[in-house]
């Protein structure tokens, strides 16, 4: 079974541009998650899609959006790119959201604005 | 969410058995621990996870104390391909589906 697979997996940017990363989570499943890694702030939490509705969001500005589509496939936003936006996208997928159920992640997108 | 405190770094030989510790004294009777690793410029890779009993899969073992207050990964014969950070954290069960990060254990196998 193929694993998640974002792409692409490197992007560069100058301020004020726009980007949108994509990810294909594991077939079959419903819930893609993404997440922002920088060495200062470690691993944090964007928002979460289940069926194509937002279902959580963590504390990040407007800038940063998202959608999912009918095929699970998500994709992420980010408008008016800053410099401190240079990270790492991590994607993560699994097949609902109850508790026992594990996340999946995908080997990233590493944005750099310059 | 119940937050976790882990050493931030551990050696081990390889071939040994890695011992990661993890206290989570907060935890909620709904919330399960899970252990992932990442290792450099790679994505978290999912390791084990429990709510109660202890469990064992091809990976590791994941051994929960009875209270639930702390738990312990064990890699039973590490090789220097288990050098990454390791990752202790707990989620609730339930529709959050969100993971919360800390800063991990930089466990380092030595030949």
């Amino acid at each position: 079974k193929a694993g998640v697979t974002q792409t692409p997996r490197y992007l560069i940017k100058t301020r004020g541009q726009q980007v949108t990363l994509s990810c294909s989570p594991i077939s079959g499943h419903r819930s893609v998650s993404w997440y922002q890694q920088t060495p200062g702030q470690g691993l944090q939490f964007l928002f979460e899609y289940f069926s194509e509705t937002q279902r959580n969001k963590g504390n990040f500005p407007g800038r940063f959006s998202g959608r999912q589509f009918s095929n699970s496939r998500s994709e992420m936003n980010v408008s008016t790119l800053e410099l401190g936006d240079s990270a790492l996208y991590l994607c993560a997928s699994r097949y609902g959201t109850g508790g026992g159920q594990p996340q999946h992640f995908g080997d990233g997108t590493r944005l750099s604005i310059l | 969410d119940a937050k976790t405190t882990q050493p931030p770094s551990m050696d081990c030989a390889e071939g040994r058995a890695a011992n990661l510790p993890c206290n989570h004294s907060t935890i909620s009777g709904n919330e399960y621990v899970y252990w992932y690793r990442q290792i450099h410029s790679q994505g978290p890779q999912y390791i084990i996870h429990g709510l109660k009993n202890n469990e064992t899969n091809e990976m590791a073992s994941l051994i929960i104390t009875e209270d639930r207050k702390s738990s312990t990964l064990i890699l039973p014969h590490a090789t220097l391909r288990d050098t990454a950070v390791y990752y202790c954290i707990v989620r609730v069960g339930g529709s959050q589906g969100n993971l919360i990060f800390g800063k991990g254990t930089k466990l380092s196998v030595k030949p």
